[in-house]
């Protein structure tokens, strides 16, 4: 258990509401990321982040923003939510003694946009 | 660059047989590479990581995984296949030269244990 905790854990919301995930960890981690899971595609990265204030994009970023403003807290936010966004989101961390980019992950959110 | 391809993406097996999962890759640095497993509804799970301390990898849950660098794959194996094996399957690249340890996942394999 590498202490991650993500919230809400399900959510129903109508296309083009605003969507704020959260991911906490406790074990002052550097490195997390936000990933979205799809039927066929296996896990693809949203975005991550190297430290408080530090993000960047992964290779589906287009609708999604982040933020990290506490090292134990990692926000994604859908601005205007899609129906195509309708996936379920694991956030993962890296272990602060990992040399070898292992990833932890936490229990997922399940999203559907009507 | 990385990437990473599953070769099948359903595997079936009856219990008790052995069990094998296929996984190519591509990185342009030495990768690390893993494999994760994921049961119905649940998150994913770490299986077992190649590090490149030794070409064969023992994981939990009496899994196994051979590196061989002259064929870029990472095959899965399991000697004897139980009903609780039955989950989905993600093998996963890591480029040491990756920045911030950005992972590339393969679609997944969808393993299902007969009786």
């Amino acid at each position: 258990d590498a202490g991650i905790t993500q919230s809400p854990r399900h959510k129903v919301t109508e296309t083009g509401t605003p969507v704020t995930l959260r991911c906490h960890q406790t074990e002052n981690h550097r490195y997390m990321y936000w990933y979205r899971q799809d039927p066929g595609h296996g896990l693809r990265l949203i975005h991550y982040s190297y430290g408080v204030k530090d993000t960047d994009k992964g290779e589906v970023s287009d609708g999604y923003s982040v933020s990290r403003s506490k090292t134990e807290d990692f926000l994604l936010t859908l601005e205007s939510a899609t129906s195509s966004q309708t996936s379920v989101y694991f956030c993962a961390i890296r272990p602060r003694d990992s040399s070898y980019n292992e990833q932890f992950f936490g229990p997922g959110t399940r999203l559907t946009v009507l | 660059a990385q990437s990473v391809t599953q070769l099948d993406s359903h595997v079936s097996v009856s219990e008790g047989t052995p069990v094998l999962l296929r996984c190519n890759y591509s990185s342009s640095y030495s990768p690390s590479l893993f494999w994760y497993v994921q049961h119905p509804n649940k998150g994913l799970q770490l299986l077992l990581k190649y590090t490149s301390a030794a070409t064969l990898v023992k994981g939990i849950n009496g899994f196994e995984a051979e590196f061989k660098k002259s064929e870029t794959s990472f095959h899965l194996t399991k000697p004897s296949a139980h009903m609780s094996d039955a989950a989905e399957y993600f093998c996963v690249v890591s480029d040491a030269g990756t920045n911030a340890g950005k992972s590339t996942f393969g679609d997944g394999t969808t393993l299902t244990v007969k009786p």
